[in-house]
């Protein structure tokens, strides 16, 4: 299975708007409502951010935000913070079934 | 608090076998989650590789299933990955992961293995 498709590197000033594309296939993104999304500071495991595509764990601050249509789901980090620099990974349920992980983007906040 | 801690050689042998074991603190593996192992290269993503339920349910990534072995053991309230015929390519970080639902939300801090002569 190929890994889901994520530009390497967003960037934006402290208090604007950046958004993450996650793009897959009809054999995962697009045919389940079970996209995660990942945040992963360096040299730490990655933490939950949002879950089945729009949800968010309790803790996670509302400045994050999940969307899908078709096959490319979306992560948007408003109101953008200086903690909010890190790598980001989407994932995705499949039909094998398994899961697969986006390739990752690195968000450098001005 | 739910924890997971991965334990295993930091070393191994090309074509030799890589063995993990993640031991679950604060929670029962037979509650109603699967466990999974993630990976990542140095520098690089991150891999899903296999998952489990405490029933012996497993689902193996396609391209490592030939490769890959995930066991449960209630008793003692862990569960392990074996990977067999290794190269340099295996290198990684390795996670173990509880799942809530469909997303990884319990992440151990990683133990690096090395495959090398």
């Amino acid at each position: 299975q190929s890994a889901l498709t994520q530009p390497p590197s967003v960037s934006g000033s402290p208090g604007q708007s950046v958004t993450i594309s996650c793009t897959g296939t009809s054999s995962d993104v697009g045919s389940y409502d079970r996209v995660s999304w990942y945040q992963q500071p360096p040299g730490t495991a990655p933490k939950l951010m949002i879950y089945d595509v729009g949800n968010r764990p309790s803790g996670v601050p509302d400045r994050f935000s999940g969307s899908k249509s078709g096959n490319t789901a979306s992560l948007t980090i408003s109101g953008l913070q200086t903690e909010d620099e890190a790598d980001y990974y989407c994932s995705s349920y499949t039909n094998s079934p398994s899961y697969v992980f986006g390739t990752g983007t690195k968000v450098t906040v001005l | 608090q739910v924890q997971l801690q991965e334990s295993g050689p930091g070393l191994v042998k090309p074509s030799g076998t890589l063995s993990l074991t993640c031991v679950v603190s604060g929670a029962s593996v037979t509650n109603n989650n699967w466990w999974s192992w993630v990976r990542q290269p140095p520098g690089k993503g991150l891999e899903w590789i296999a998952e489990i339920h405490h029933t012996g349910a497993t689902n193996y990534n396609p391209s490592l299933r030939s490769r890959v072995t995930i066991s449960v053991d209630q008793s003692k309230n862990q569960f392990s990955l074996n990977l067999n015929s290794v190269t340099a390519a295996d290198t990684a970080l390795y996670y173990c992961v509880r799942h809530w639902g469909y997303a990884f939300d319990v992440w151990g801090q990683g133990t690096m293995v090395t495959v090398s002569p």
